[in-house]
């Protein structure tokens, strides 16, 4: 399976501003996928990126307030922007091969204070 | 639509206890099922899927699952816990291309 490095692991940030996480795949995929787990809850996808194209967003999250970039095949960022404390989540990039199950990074814990 | 129901937000179980959590599914067409752990401070690994083969699925750490159509359900299950085994457990069904839905989670405990 396809090993995924993300950072930053953690971040505090103030209100106001914007925090960019990146997601690095060992491997070429075409779809990458961005995912949002608030304190005690489940995970919700954020939006499907596919490289070379635009972001396709969930109902709910839109690009102005997660804009998110795919490079290439192995490579990919999101942004969460103009943070409030409301965005405090675990944030975590996936990968995905023929709907045999995703492949998780380890995640990046934001504190919005 | 697809949806998963996972009962029991919390469940403590002795080292070597049967492990047990639940999960029920919804779906409109033959599904793929998962189940997942997040460690603390980590991010999710999948332990397990059934893709429509064999209903006793067998995955790593020596969990399994049973797809029982009739039930709904898709149990994870464990015949002797270890202490290394506390941690979160999603289950998740396929709803569509490339899209999951998750459970709600379900935090196991483990007593010494």
């Amino acid at each position: 399976s396809a090993v995924i490095s993300q950072k930053p692991s953690r971040d505090i940030c103030q209100r106001g501003t914007s925090l960019t996480i990146q997601c690095q795949v060992d491997s070429q995929v075409t779809m990458m996928f961005w995912y949002r787990q608030q304190p005690g809850q489940s995970l919700t996808l954020i939006a499907t990126a596919n490289q070379g194209s635009e972001a396709t967003y969930e109902s709910g999250f839109v690009i102005d307030k997660f804009p998110i970039s795919r490079p290439n095949l192995t490579f990919s960022t999101l942004t969460v922007s103009n943070m409030s404390p409301e965005d405090s989540s675990i944030y975590l990039c996936s990968v995905e091969r023929g709907g045999y199950g995703y492949t998780f990074g380890s995640g990046t814990r934001l504190t919005v204070v | 639509a697809q949806s998963v129901t996972q009962l029991g937000s919390h469940v403590s179980v002795s080292e070597g206890a049967l492990v047990l959590l639940r999960c029920n599914y919804s779906s409109s067409v033959p599904p793929y099922l998962f189940w997942y752990v997040q460690y603390p401070n980590q991010g999710l690994q999948l332990l397990l899927k059934y893709t429509s083969a064999a209903t006793l699925v067998k995955g790593i750490n020596g969990f399994e699952a049973e797809f029982k159509k009739s039930e709904t359900s898709f149990h994870l299950t464990k015949p002797s816990a270890h202490m290394s085994d506390a941690a979160e457990y999603f289950c998740a069904v396929a709803a569509g291309t490339y899209k999951y839905i998750f459970g709600t989670g379900t935090r196991l405990k483990v007593l010494a």
